[in-house]
């Protein structure tokens, strides 16, 4: 079956810093993937998607890479803030009706 | 900004017990899931709903979870008798269309089962 990992259960980094996030995937060819960012006891919200042909995506401070070979996503936030503190959900569309695999996310501390 | 809502935010019931979970999805998507998570835990996908219809589900939704879409606005998730491992966040999510786009999730309904 389809599994979803992120190495790291927390991150945490100083204010200005970039956070490097990983996403690694086995047993599934995903079209695209996803990240969303989700705060305690909040619903996740969209950040970004990147498509299986796509190597990089940039959204502001935020930077998706997709690696089709190695099977891996890195998410990127640079001069990263206090207010980036969240849990950091990567996903991936697995049905055929849009339903999206979850992994279990990594928590980013950012300390002022 | 659209956005998904749901009700209530909190319910707490009792083992055994019928709960009816409330979602007013996106009124232009299509695609309409719910997905849940344990506290500590990641969030599982648990049904999808397409033309009126299911399209897909997991096994976690047995026999004991339907989905319903009443009218052109809401959509429910029942439980029909509660047990203690249902207690979790309950997602409802739209989305515009079936692929390559974002979903939209609701603020989540907090189920204690006791």
């Amino acid at each position: 079956s389809q599994k979803i990992e992120q190495n790291s259960e927390a991150l945490n980094i100083q204010e200005g810093k970039t956070a490097t996030l990983t996403c690694n995937y086995t047993n599934y060819s995903p079209a695209y993937l996803q990240w969303y960012r989700q705060d305690p006891g909040r619903g996740p919200v969209f950040l970004l998607l990147i498509r299986e042909n796509e190597k990089e995506k940039r959204k502001e401070r935020l930077k998706v890479t997709f690696d089709t070979t190695l099977k891996q996503s890195l998410f990127h936030i640079t001069a990263s803030q206090p207010a980036d503190s969240a849990t950091y959900l990567c996903a991936l569309d697995r049905g055929s009706q849009g339903n999206l695999i979850f992994g279990k996310g990594t928590k980013l501390s950012v300390k002022p | 900004e659209p956005e998904v809502t749901q009700t209530p935010s909190h319910q707490v019931t009792q083992m055994g017990q019928e709960v009816i979970l409330r979602c007013v999805p996106i009124s232009n998507h299509l695609y309409f899931y719910w997905y849940r998570q344990i506290l500590g835990q990641k969030v599982e996908f648990l049904v999808s709903f397409y033309n009126n219809e299911i399209s897909e589900k997991s096994e976690i939704f047995d026999d004991q979870f339907s989905v319903e879409r009443p009218d052109g606005s809401n959509f429910t998730l029942k439980i029909r008798s509660t047990k203690l491992e249902d207690s979790a966040m309950y997602f409802c999510a739209s989305r515009e269309r079936q692929k390559n786009t974002e979903a939209f999730f609701g603020q989540g309904t907090r189920l204690t089962v006791v």
